[in-house]
């Protein structure tokens, strides 16, 4: 199971909008609509953000937002701030009923 | 209040086995997978295998499979991920998330056990 492939990093000024992107296959990200995002702190517990693709749990800014084309899927932070500055993971189910990781992207404001 | 309580870190020499663990606490334990989640220095998250505390079933990534196991303990909501004889490249953070049963993601998180072998 190869991993799914995002950007090394991402930047953007505060108040910018940015997109990560991550590519998988069909028997990943292009076969289900079970896409998730995290972010993730160093030294903290990763923060699941996106689910199902588009979904934002409870709690999640209104500023983080999903969706997919295909075999890839994006993340898109709108209205950049300081807080947002981490490393951002894609995962997908798969074919093999397992779970896949991007490689993760770190996000510079 | 939901937590993941994760064991804490370890220093052990290739070969030695080890046994981490995975506490949940303040949701009912027996109703969501347990999945854990490799983490090797300066590099990406890795899934490596799953678990459901109620009856056991545990599912392993093809990369993992053979290398660690994974059991729990529903007495004690606790889940496990272990090694019989560990390699310099086992060191990493190893985090635990759990899964609700019928969905496909991972909504709450551990902070993770950091296990270093070295000589």
């Amino acid at each position: 199971q190869s991993a799914l492939t995002q950007p090394a990093s991402v930047s953007g000024s505060p108040g910018q909008s940015i997109t990560i992107s991550c590519t998988g296959t069909s028997s990943d990200v292009g076969g289900y609509n079970y896409v998730s995002w995290y972010q993730h702190h160093p030294g903290k517990a990763p923060k699941l953000m996106i689910y199902d693709v588009s979904k934002r749990p409870s709690g999640v800014s209104n500023r983080f937002s999903g969706s997919k084309s295909g075999n890839t899927a994006s993340l898109t932070i709108s209205g950049l701030q300081a807080e947002d500055e981490a490393d951002y993971y894609c995962s997908s189910y798969t074919s093999s009923s397992t779970w896949v990781f991007g490689g993760g992207t770190k996000l510079t404001v | 209040e939901v937590q993941l309580v994760q064991s804490g870190a370890e220093v052990k020499k290739p070969g030695e086995s080890l046994k981490i663990s995975c506490k949940g606490s303040g949701y009912s334990f027996t109703t969501y997978w347990i999945g854990w989640v490799r983490q090797m220095p300066g590099k990406g998250l890795e899934w490596m295998g799953i678990i459901y505390p109620d009856d056991s079933d545990t599912r392993y990534s093809p990369s993992f499979q053979g290398q660690v196991t994974i059991s729990a303990d529903k007495s004690i909501s606790t889940a496990y991920l272990q090694w019989s004889s560990l390699k310099a490249s086992d060191t990493a953070m190893y985090y635990c998330a759990r899964r609700q049963n019928a969905i496909r993601y991972f909504d709450f998180w551990g902070l993770g056990t950091l296990v270093t072998v070295s000589s």
